[in-house]
């Protein structure tokens, strides 16, 4: 089975600075993407970016890239140019390749403070 | 076109009572997946279903809950008897096939407050 892990339960960063969130998993599987969700206090679940495993680059969204080291099973997300509204719960998720086996696994999520 | 919609988006019921939660997916989306998100956790896999069928119900409790993707309407998860360890957020989530590149697009939720 899967797992995702998050050990930051909180971190806070400054109105325009940088912040990279950590998130390691485990898994037998050479193919699976791996996401990061934001969950505002709306509590709506947003996809900011997602990695497909047998990409070696790293993917990017604007302001939002990762760093994914597929050897070490790390997963971070660098938020740059940090805003107000970024503020929020982040969660690690990770989905198997294989069309049998479509859920998500989650990490229990690390909440973003953003400083004025 | 509307996003995966949720209702209701606040239960409220009383020890023993029944709880039946709504998901209306995208259009066009058959398959539906059903997440629960207990406080300060993340989400935790429920049930994966496609239309008329349950794919994959690993995460589900084995006592009360059940879950059901009609042919026509939406997709109801059913909890009978509830307990106060049933609060929660209760998260749907709607793709359009299984797997592979396509994307789990999340409902608002609902939260369920047992008394």
């Amino acid at each position: 089975a899967q797992t995702v892990t998050q050990s930051q339960p909180e971190m806070s960063v400054q109105e325009a600075e940088t912040v990279t969130l950590s998130c390691t998993y485990d898994t037998s599987e050479s193919d699976y993407y791996l996401f990061w969700y934001k969950q505002p206090p709306s509590r709506q679940m947003i996809l900011v970016i997602r990695q497909e495993a047998y990409k070696q680059q790293n993917a990017t969204e604007n302001r939002f890239s990762v760093n994914f080291q597929k050897a070490a099973k790390s997963f971070s997300l660098k938020i740059s140019d940090s805003q107000l509204g970024d503020a929020a719960m982040y969660f690690c998720a990770y989905r198997s390749f294989s069309g049998a086996n479509s859920k998500l696994t989650f990490g229990k999520g690390i909440t973003l403070s953003v400083r004025p | 076109n509307a996003g995966v919609m949720q209702n209701p988006r606040h239960l409220v019921r009383r020890r023993g009572q029944e709880a039946r939660l709504r998901c209306s997916p995208m259009k066009g989306h058959s398959h539906v997946y059903w997440y629960r998100q207990l406080p300060e956790e993340g989400l935790k896999f429920m049930v994966y279903l496609q239309k008329e069928n349950i794919i994959d119900e690993s995460g589900m409790p084995k006592e009360r809950f059940s879950a059901e993707f009609p042919k026509e309407g939406p997709s109801i998860l059913r909890i009978q008897q509830v307990v106060r360890g049933d609060s929660a957020a209760y998260f749907c989530a709607s793709s359009p096939s299984r797997g592979g590149d396509n994307e789990q697009f999340f409902g608002p939720g609902t939260r369920l407050t047992v008394l």
